[in-house]
């Protein structure tokens, strides 16, 4: 079965500094979308940024940007420019490409603190 | 569109109580999906749907009942409520095709049974 781990129950950052939140995942499967999400206060599940297994380059959405190894089973979110309204907590998720059971596969989540 | 909503936001139950957490969306989305998050965890897939008069189980579907009549809507029935039930349900769609298979979640409901 498909696993996602994050590592950092809790992350705190500068305002306008780098944070990088960590994501590993277990699976035996070969092609599969991985995928951040932000869940600020109002609980609106937000998705933040994909990444295509088959892609080799990395997906960067603005300030958004991630360190993906696939050969690790290695998912990692850059924040650049941390804003007072990235505090949230953010989850890493997966889901198998193809077949027809669509679900994502969640992580336990990062709460980050930004500080001003 | 207003997407993916959810209703009610908040309900507290007692036990063996039942009731029925409804989801809408207006995206022509062929896939739904009910979602529990339980506090300090990610969300677990209850079940989902990949179309009209299909369903099938996801991790945890015990205690849960769905249909899926029309492509917009996806009731989660809770059948003699338990305090194990006691969660934030989420309902998500998307339309399986190709590049196009991003998850839009609804806003939530929060469940307490007591």
């Amino acid at each position: 079965a498909q696993t996602v781990t994050q590592s950092q129950p809790e992350m705190s950052v500068q305002e306008a500094e780098t944070v990088t939140l960590s994501c590993t995942y277990d699976t035996s499967e070969s092609d599969y979308y991985l995928f951040w999400y932000k869940q600020p206060p109002s609980r609106q599940m937000i998705l933040v940024i994909r990444q295509e297994a088959y892609k080799q380059q990395n997906a960067t959405e603005n300030r958004f940007s991630v360190n993906f190894q696939k050969a690790a089973k290695s998912f990692s979110l850059k924040i650049s420019d941390s804003q007072l309204g990235d505090a949230a907590m953010y989850f890493c998720a997966y889901r198998v490409s193809g077949g027809s059971n669509y679900k994502l596969t969640f992580g336990k989540g990062t709460l980050l603190t930004v500080n001003p | 569109n207003a997407g993916v909503t959810q209703t009610p936001k908040f309900r507290i139950l007692k036990i063996g109580q039942s009731m029925t957490l409804q989801c809408t969306q207006d995206m022509n989305h062929n896939y739904m999906y009910w979602y529990r998050q339980d506090p300090g965890m990610g969300l677990k897939l209850i079940y989902y749907s990949v179309g009209a008069g299909i369903t099938d189980k996801g991790e945890v579907p015990n205690g849960y009942n769905v249909s899926r009549s029309t492509t917009e809507d996806f009731p989660l029935r809770l059948e003699l409520a338990a305090p194990s039930q006691t969660s934030v349900y989420f309902c998500a769609s998307s339309y399986e095709r190709g590049y196009l298979y991003e998850q839009y979640f609804g806003p939530g409901t929060r469940l307490t049974v007591t």
